[in-house]
């Protein structure tokens, strides 16, 4: 079956200071995976998509990266850290025929910024 | 502008009670939509996606159900349980050359007391 591991499930940084926030994808081969960020009382932003290995869109632009070094790997990263990179992070994941449908999530990482 | 509007914003019931949470949309042109569940501190779990033929689905005691001509859609829970309390969300997504793009709502909230 497939499964989504992401980590750390939270994390408290200083502003200024560098993020890499990582996601893996067991059980399954070229899928396509996402980023979002989810703000309090508001619905899900999608960040970065992705479609194969090195092939990263962004969505929005903003303080933060993302790359995929391998097939099943996805990493969110930001060299500085601003107060309002705090949110809950969520990777998910689709198969090829789904287009930018999420069809399964990670369970987050809460990213609080002091 | 595509948008999902989802009320009401927060729901509090009592354990056994039914409950029946909105969706309206403006997304166009319709591909399908999905409602999740996301626990606090989770990621979201699908619940029931329908396309456009569809105007009925069920998982377990969550019916979701599907007005194309009206876009709108509600999600009803039978004989709710205190595990039932969530964040409910409505995801409509847009056909757009081959892909699927989603819209997410800002979800309801709802808490099931005993």
């Amino acid at each position: 079956s497939q499964t989504i591991h992401q980590w750390p499930a939270t994390l408290v940084q200083p502003v200024g200071s560098p993020l890499s926030l990582e996601c893996t994808v067991e059980g399954t081969s070229n899928p396509n995976l996402y980023w979002y960020r989810q703000a309090a009382g508001r619905g899900l932003q999608l960040l970065f998509y992705s479609v194969g290995i090195g092939q990263i869109s962004s969505e929005v632009p903003q303080n933060l990266s993302a790359s995929r070094p391998q097939d099943r790997q996805f990493i969110l990263s930001s060299k500085k850290l601003l107060l309002s990179d705090s949110g809950f992070y969520l990777c998910a994941w689709s198969t090829g025929t789904g287009g930018h449908q999420p069809q399964h999530f990670g369970d987050g990482t809460r990213l609080s910024i002091l | 502008k595509n948008q999902v509007e989802q009320s009401p914003q927060s729901l509090i019931i009592l354990e056994g009670k039914n409950c029946t949470l909105q969706c309206n949309y403006t997304v166009s042109p319709f591909s399908n939509l999905r409602w999740y569940k996301q626990d606090t501190g989770r990621g979201p779990v699908s619940l029931t996606i329908m396309t456009f033929s569809e105007n009925t689905k069920s998982n377990g005691r969550y019916t979701a159900t599907l007005d194309a001509d009206t876009k709108q859609s509600s999600l009803h829970i039978t004989a709710s349980q205190l595990s039932d309390s969530a964040s409910y969300i409505c995801v409509v997504s847009e056909s757009s050359g081959g892909s699927y793009i989603p819209t997410f709502g800002r979800g309801t909230s709802l808490i099931v007391h005993p």
